[in-house]
């Protein structure tokens, strides 16, 4: 199985900042198949990354993922009040796919 | 549209058995592959398994294998969940979604709304 773990826990960001977000998985990603969701209370996960570096439909140029292999990062630039959820790395190369443990981004 | 329509809240007792559904609508059911993802109460998502409705392949993790049946009724465009014996360790919110193509290695863009089940 391909673990993924990220880091940090809990980022805590003032509105217009950047927030910078990791994963890294155990073994390498294949062809990038990494995604990020994001999920605040009570909602389903929203997908807003996708083969690493793909934005999903509809999700604003201010969320962009990179990486390769084994480390990824989402970066939020300009973190609004609405960005305040929990985000989720997952990969869909290997089975089991499998989900990081998330991290929360909180607004201070 | 495309919309996932998961089935209400349960109550169950330990031991019983339960099916939770996810009917879809708004794209071609058969075409597309259908995950289940568990997340307990304050924690994180974990997957579970996927099928491909159009020939059943299904897929599943080592965690929940043998623990729960993943399957899906073309006729009607809807995924199901089922347990045989429930414990309380499967109190959770259940979640169906479905890939972002026919593909096997992608991500799931769209998403059921979830059901608790209580046990």
């Amino acid at each position: 199985e391909n673990a993924l773990t990220q880091s940090p826990g809990t980022l805590s960001v003032s509105p217009g900042e950047r927030a910078t977000l990791s994963c890294r998985a155990s073994q390498s990603v294949s062809s990038s198949y990494l995604a990020w969701y994001q999920q605040k209370p009570g909602q389903a996960p929203r997908l807003l990354i996708y083969g690493a570096s793909s934005r999903a439909t509809g999700i604003p140029d201010r969320f962009s993922g990179s990486g390769s292999g084994t480390d990824f990062t989402l970066t939020i630039s300009r973190l609004e009040a609405e960005d305040s959820a929990v985000y989720y790395c997952q990969q869909y190369g290997s089975s089991p796919w499998t989900f990081g443990q998330g991290t929360k981004v909180e607004i201070k | 549209e495309v919309q996932l329509v998961q089935s209400g809240a349960e109550v169950k007792k330990s031991g019983e058995s339960l099916k939770i559904s996810c009917k879809t609508s708004g794209y071609s059911f058969s075409n597309y592959w259908i995950g289940w993802v568990r997340q307990m109460p304050g924690k994180g998502l974990e997957w579970m398994g996927i099928i491909h409705p159009g020939d059943s392949d299904t897929r599943s993790s080592p965690s929940f294998q043998g623990q729960v049946t993943i399957s899906a009724d073309k006729s009607i465009s809807t995924a199901y969940l089922q347990w045989s014996s429930l414990k309380a360790s499967d109190t959770a919110i259940y979640f169906c979604a479905r890939t972002t193509s026919g593909s096997y290695h992608t991500a799931f863009d769209m998403w059921g709304q979830g059901t608790l089940v209580s046990v």
